[in-house]
């Protein structure tokens, strides 16, 4: 089915491991976005890309880094995690502006211990 | 940045009532989300308005957007256990580096049998 693919679903990570969550659409959108959710606070935008080649931060950036690989697929980097770490973070994608609205991949759960 | 208070942060009905979310943001909105988020899943686009005074529904679930285009608001008719969830506004910040949603803390709604 079409739409916005994340990997992986769950992970436990200890403090200062690292690890790369990836992102991938199959709609042929041009802008992509990672965010996180926490209890409380929302959704906040972490990094965002508007179109293949480029890559713009969001509201809560630090100690994340992200790749626009291609057109299809955005990663989102943790270098050395952090327990403030720990959240679910959803990756998104529209064509430019869209009418029907941003699609959401399920989600990847991030622990870190 | 445009920040978006939802009203109330949780609602608890009885099942066939009916309700609202009300969505207030400190800046005039230029495209207003609303979608649903099921417990550990992704998020569903509902809807999208962008012209003051706009209504669009879809099946029991009516949204507006007040003609001076800062508030939204999301009526659900006869509720029942399966508009159980968090609904969520997002406003559309554009700008040079490309659209970009901001949400509102979301609204925990439970539905009673």
């Amino acid at each position: 089915n079409a739409g916005v693919t994340q990997t992986p679903k769950f992970q436990v990570l200890k403090t200062g491991q690292s690890m790369t969550l990836q992102c991938a659409q199959d709609m042929n959108h041009n802008s992509m976005y990672w965010y996180r959710q926490d209890p409380g606070m929302g959704l906040r935008l972490i990094y965002y890309s508007a179109s293949e080649g480029t890559t713009d931060k969001g509201e809560v950036p630090n100690g994340y880094n992200v790749s626009r690989l291609n057109k299809r697929e955005f990663s989102l980097r943790l270098e050395s995690a952090a327990p403030s770490q720990t959240s679910v973070y959803f990756c998104a994608s529209i064509r430019t502006s869209s009418y029907y609205g941003y699609t959401f991949g399920s989600g990847t759960r991030l622990t870190v211990v | 940045s445009q920040e978006l208070e939802q009203s109330p942060q949780s609602l608890i009905v009885q099942e066939g009532k009916n309700l609202t979310i009300n969505c207030t943001s400190s800046k005039t909105l230029y495209g207003l989300y609303w979608y649903k988020q099921k417990y550990g899943e992704g998020l569903i686009f509902l809807m999208m308005l962008q012209k003051g005074g706009e209504e669009k529904s879809h099946e029991k679930i009516t949204a507006k957007l007040d003609e001076k285009k800062q508030q939204s608001s999301l009526h659900i008719t006869a509720s029942q256990p399966s508009h159980a969830g968090i609904y969520l506004c997002g406003a559309d910040e554009g700008g040079a580096s490309g659209s970009r949603l901001t949400f509102g803390e979301g609204t925990q709604l439970t539905v009673n049998p």
